[in-house]
């Protein structure tokens, strides 16, 4: 199975902050890696696919970059509404794909 | 709009089974397949297998193979999934999600609301 390797795992900041995740592969996956949102108490929700395509809906301060094995996703200027736990996720293999351990974004 | 609605929360005894449906609507049921992926307790998101909604086959991870089955009943846009031996460790919250693949590109884009799994003596 490939692994997914998030950092940091958990973070403080604050409103209005530009915020970076970061997501490694432990091999090659070009760039078939998604990024989801989840809050607790609900189901996670997709922001970017194919590492850098936005999902419609999804705010313009989210964007994603990254192929090969490392990857980020940036929230350029964090609000209210942003404090969640993130994951990325690999598609690069057939299914079952694997996911990240998850970053929790928290309020400073 | 799409919606996947799935099935009320379980508590089961170790050794047990469960079975979770997910029904979909608002969309061409055959034309997406669906995976069940759980969360455990403050764990990592994993999928557990998925079922190809137009002809019925199905694929599971390698650590649920011999535990777990999928299943589709087209007529009632009704996916299922049915754990057996259950195990403390078995306890999570269960999705149903619906995956985009086209074009170079396959994501979860609808996910069921989650369907909470207590494994209890």
């Amino acid at each position: 199975d490939i692994e997914m390797t998030q950092s940091p795992s958990s973070l403080s900041a604050s409103v209005g902050d530009r915020v970076t995740i970061a997501c490694r592969a432990s091999q090659n996956i070009t760039n078939y890696l998604n990024w989801y949102q989840q809050k607790p108490g609900t189901a996670p929700k997709v922001l970017i696919y194919v590492a850098s395509t936005l999902q419609g809906g999804v705010p313009s301060r989210f964007s994603g970059s990254g192929s090969g094995t490392d990857f980020t996703l940036t929230i350029s200027s964090l609000q209210l509404e942003d404090f969640a736990t993130y994951f990325c996720q690999q598609t690069y293999s057939p299914p079952p794909w694997t996911f990240g351990q998850g970053t929790k974004v928290e309020i400073k | 709009q799409v919606q996947l609605v799935q099935s009320g929360a379980e508590v089961k005894k170790p050794g047990a089974s469960v079975k979770i449906s997910c029904k979909a609507s608002g969309y061409l049921f055959s034309s997406y397949a669906m995976h069940w992926v759980r969360q455990a307790p403050g764990q990592r998101l994993e999928c557990v297998g998925w079922i190809n909604a137009a002809n019925g086959n199905t694929k599971y991870s390698q650590k649920f193979q011999d535990r777990v089955t999928i299943a589709k009943d087209s007529s009632a846009r009704t996916v299922y999934m049915e754990l057996s031996g259950l195990r403390y460790e078995d306890t999570s919250i269960y999705y149903c999600a619906r995956v985009v693949a086209s074009r170079g590109r396959s994501y979860f884009d609808y996910w069921g609301q989650g369907t909470l799994v207590t494994v209890s003596s």
